[in-house]
């Protein structure tokens, strides 16, 4: 079975600053991989996905994650963090279940900016 | 497009009562699913559809009954609430159910079960 593991359960940054969230999962055969972020009292809102190809991924707001399979991670970097990004992000694993596609979550780690 | 959409954002519930989560898109989207959002476990699947008229199980489908008659609409229900379902309540949906689609997320309904 698959799963994700998101070690850094809060990282505070100042505004300006890189960031780097990591996240390594494990899965059998090539995974499809996700970030999402969630602001407060918000759904998930998808940064950006790696199912092939390019394994340097570009995304929404900034963000970029890499997909490294020899270490099996897929950490999420941003080169200058904006206040606005304070929120809790997610990184998952997508997998077929049956006949429909299941999201494995890693458990999330919420980012404060620091002005 | 509204996208997808969840009613109630907030409910508070006695054990032992029901209640149906609603949840619908507008985007002709044939995959639907249901997750549960508690503190420190990140998301979990509950249900899943992958059209009209078909339903399957997730990893944590206890406790909850769906059905799918439309395209458009995936109500969740909560046949006899009980305090371990206090959560919070995602709906998804995405065009079709491979792997590598994107799925988009509703914006929760917080349930509290007293």
């Amino acid at each position: 079975a698959q799963s994700v593991t998101q070690p850094d359960i809060h990282i505070t940054v100042s505004e300006g600053a890189s960031l780097e969230l990591r996240c390594n999962y494990s899965y059998g055969a090539t995974p499809y991989l996700f970030w999402y972020v969630q602001s407060p009292g918000q759904g998930l809102q998808l940064l950006l996905k790696y199912f092939s190809g390019d394994t340097l991924v570009q995304g929404i707001k900034g963000f970029e994650a890499e997909f490294k399979r020899s270490q099996s991670s897929f950490n999420l970097r941003k080169p200058s963090v904006h206040w606005s990004d304070a929120a809790e992000y997610f990184c998952a694993v997508g997998a077929l279940l049956g006949g429909g596609n299941k999201l494995t979550f890693g458990t999330g780690t919420q980012l404060k900016v620091e002005l | 497009n509204a996208g997808v959409t969840q009613t109630p954002k907030f409910q508070v519930l006695k054990t032992g009562q029901s209640m149906t989560l609603q949840c619908a898109q507008d985007m002709n989207h044939e995959y639907m699913s249901w997750y549960r959002q508690d503190p420190g476990m990140g998301l979990r699947l509950i249900h899943y559809s992958v059209g009209a008229g078909i339903t399957d199980q997730g990893e944590v489908p206890n406790g909850y009954n769906v059905s799918r008659s439309t395209t458009e609409d995936f109500p969740l229900r909560l046949l006899s609430a009980a305090p371990s379902q206090t959560s919070v309540y995602f709906c998804a949906s995405s065009y079709s159910g491979l792997a590598q689609e994107t799925q988009y997320f509703g914006p929760g309904t917080r349930l509290l079960v007293l």
